[in-house]
């Protein structure tokens, strides 16, 4: 069956702009993972949902970011007023039920702001 | 704070040299310890999961070991194509990863 998939690959913005990222997971995976990957490093865990809520949002690093889940399965990355810092790949993965199951991942957005 | 370290961060192989990678991790309340690969331009693909000391797995030329305080990834007559970086993540009982850096692995012809 198809993995998860991110939309788009690649984003452009300037600094101080609004970008939305999406994630698709695979279907029938409840949860659903955000974690952001600079250059050169391992990712970082951003935000998890298990259904339609975030069970744990200690990752996002200030209230620029925020995501949702409304129904259950595809999830938006939302960042408000962009800097250049926000630079990064942001990855989606997901899992069967959100416990140790494995977390499948998706290609990532390449975001730059420039 | 939990941490996980890999080493080395980069290495680089003739074809068909055997060799291993490292992660150490905080040793108190480990839930599991996963393997993933990545190439560039590309998200993580799933490896291995190790969940006990003393447990192994195995998939070609790959072999993940794990101790109380580390885990191994052995690649044994490595290919070309087994170039990619190789990360480790752990998870302490919260559904969140935390991952190390990675070990960027060359494998030359």
């Amino acid at each position: 069956g198809a993995g998860v998939s991110q939309t788009p690959s690649n984003k452009v913005t300037e600094k101080g702009k609004y970008v939305e990222l999406r994630c698709d997971p695979i279907s029938g995976h409840t949860a659903l993972y955000w974690y952001r990957q600079s250059l050169g490093q391992g990712p970082e865990f951003l935000i998890y949902f298990q259904g339609t809520g975030a069970a744990d949002d200690s990752g996002l690093p200030n209230d620029r970011f925020f995501a949702v889940r409304p129904e259950g399965s595809v999830s938006t990355l939302k960042i408000q007023r962009t800097e250049r810092g926000d630079s990064a790949v942001y990855l989606c993965a997901s899992s069967e039920a959100g416990g140790m199951e494995t977390q499948y991942f998706g290609p990532g957005t390449r975001l730059l702001v420039l | 704070e939990d941490q996980v370290t890999q080493s080395p961060e980069a290495l680089r192989l003739q074809e068909g040299e055997s060799s291993s990678l490292n992660c150490s991790y905080t040793v108190s309340g480990l839930r599991g310890l996963f393997w993933y690969r990545q190439d560039p331009g590309k998200g993580p693909e799933f490896l291995f999961t190790l969940y006990s000391a003393g447990e192994e797995k195995e998939k070609e030329r790959l072999k993940a070991t794990l101790t109380k305080k580390e885990s191994f990834l052995h690649i044994t007559a490595p290919k070309p194509e087994d170039s990619a970086t190789y990360l480790c993540a752990v998870s302490w009982g919260a559904q969140k990863l935390v991952f190390g850096q990675g070990t960027r692995l060359t494998i030359n012809p």
